[in-house]
């Protein structure tokens, strides 16, 4: 069975502060890794995503994200935080021999004083 | 608007009840996702579609609830007999059988009383 932890359940930085959010996984096999954001009031949407190949993977807003296969994890990262990031943030995995299920972190809040 | 829709997008139901909620995914999505969400934890997988069929449903999801997805396009959860635990948001997602991201509806927020 797959899980997802998530080790920081809320953080709080100011404005231009860097951000790195920890997610590790528990799975035996090649995984797809996933990070998806949800704003308040909004639906979660995806924020990056790994499949294969460069570990070191970009996504919206300037955030990105490193695929560590030796040590399980997915850290989500940004170099100067806004205001506007001021959401939860969900680290998700699904297994490659069964693409429909995805196992989901419980989140970190993350509060971005101005 | 054409992403994923869930209705109703609140449902307040009295112990004992069934109630049944609605996704309509994106058009051309194979694959059709159900997760219940409760506060302070992320969503957790109940059951998934490709097409019609549906493919695995979670240990979590007991015999009260059923999901359905009778033309491989819209979907539908339903809960009989509803207990207080079940008050949750359930979220509807759905994916391109060759993609594996997943692009989620606004769910809808269970309460039972």
């Amino acid at each position: 069975a797959q899980s997802v932890s998530q080790h920081n359940h809320h953080v709080i930085l100011s404005e231009a502060a860097s951000l790195e959010l920890g997610c590790n996984y528990s799975y035996g096999g090649t995984v797809n890794l996933f990070w998806y954001v949800q704003y308040p009031g909004q639906h979660l949407q995806l924020l990056l995503k790994y499949f294969s190949g460069d570990p070191l993977v970009k996504g919206i807003k300037g955030f990105e994200a490193e695929f560590i296969k030796s040590k399980f994890s997915f850290n989500l990262r940004k170099p100067s935080v806004q205001w506007s990031d001021t959401a939860e943030y969900f680290c998700a995995v699904n297994a490659w021999t069964n693409a429909g299920k995805s196992t989901f972190g419980d989140g970190t809040t993350l509060t971005v004083k101005p | 608007d054409t992403g994923v829709s869930q209705d109703p997008r609140h449902k307040i139901t009295k112990r004992g009840q069934n109630v049944t909620f609605r996704c309509d995914p994106i058009s051309e999505h194979n694959r059709l996702y159900w997760y219940r969400q409760t506060l302070g934890q992320g969503p957790e997988f109940l059951t998934y579609f490709q097409n019609e069929a549906q493919l695995e449903k979670s240990r979590l999801l007991s015999d009260r609830f059923s999901a359905e997805r009778p033309k491989g396009s819209f979907s539908t959860l339903e809960i009989q007999r509803t207990e207080q635990g079940d008050s949750a948001m359930y979220l509807c997602a759905s994916s391109l059988k060759t993609g594996y991201e997943q692009y989620f509806g606004p769910g809808t927020r269970l309460t039972v009383t």
